[in-house]
């Protein structure tokens, strides 16, 4: 089945412990990009990766880093998570110029 | 900068009418428009995506057509049911660089 996983499903860390969500897809999809969405402020893109070895910041990359060393894989580095980083946070994956699917959500808390 | 805005933020319709969500945005450079749906604590499901060189797509009860040059997008459900209550979320690609930019969404109640 072609999809997009996310794990893990709920996170709850504290202040300056380092996390890593992970995002896997099995479509061979190029595009890969993770979101944060927050009440009354929408979905919003964090990084997003063109190909393997090629990652572009999105509108809020502050506090979060992103690698893309294989095609399937690209997880999301909390180095030093801090309670505005509380989200439910998307990874997505396409081809170029394609529809975008989405993982199921990770809804990270940090105290 | 691309700025997405959606109206109306809410709508709360009865059961059988059709209606038409719509999505505006400020930067008409871009590669295509993708319309989603969420239900409430769940990820996006995928309705209709335009690309930039087509007027509309049709799946089923729902219709999107794009007007690029006046940055409008809109969508038409016909005879709504209630299980299409959901928030339905609008999105933009961007040429330049490539990014992804989400309207605030319209949040949909059809009333049995």
């Amino acid at each position: 089945e072609a999809q997009v996983t996310q794990n893990p499903r709920y996170l709850i860390t504290v202040t300056g412990k380092k996390l890593t969500v992970t995002c896997s897809q099995n479509m061979n999809h190029e595009y890969m990009s993770w979101y944060r969405q927050d009440p009354g402020l929408g979905l919003r893109q964090i990084y997003y990766s063109m190909n393997v070895e090629v990652t572009d910041k999105g509108d809020v990359p502050e506090g979060y880093k992103v690698s893309r060393k294989e095609k399937r894989n690209f997880p999301l580095i909390l180095e030093s998570p801090s309670p505005n980083q509380t989200s439910l946070y998307f990874c997505a994956s396409s081809p170029i110029n394609s529809p975008l699917h989405f993982g199921n959500g990770t809804r990270l808390t940090v105290t | 900068k691309q700025e997405v805005t959606q109206i109306p933020a809410a709508l709360s319709v009865p059961e059988g009418e059709n209606l038409v969500l719509n999505c505006s945005f400020t930067d008409s450079a871009i590669y295509n428009l993708q319309w989603f749906r969420q239900d409430p604590g769940k990820g996006l499901t995928s309705l209709l995506l335009i690309q930039s060189s087509q007027r509309e797509q049709t799946s089923g009860r729902l219709n999107a057509s794009l007007d690029k040059s006046s940055g409008r997008s809109t969508l038409y459900i016909a005879a709504s049911q209630p299980g299409d209550s959901a928030t339905y979320l609008c999105a933009v690609r961007q040429t330049s660089y490539d990014k992804v930019i989400f309207g605030p969404g319209t949040s949909l109640s059809v009333i049995p």
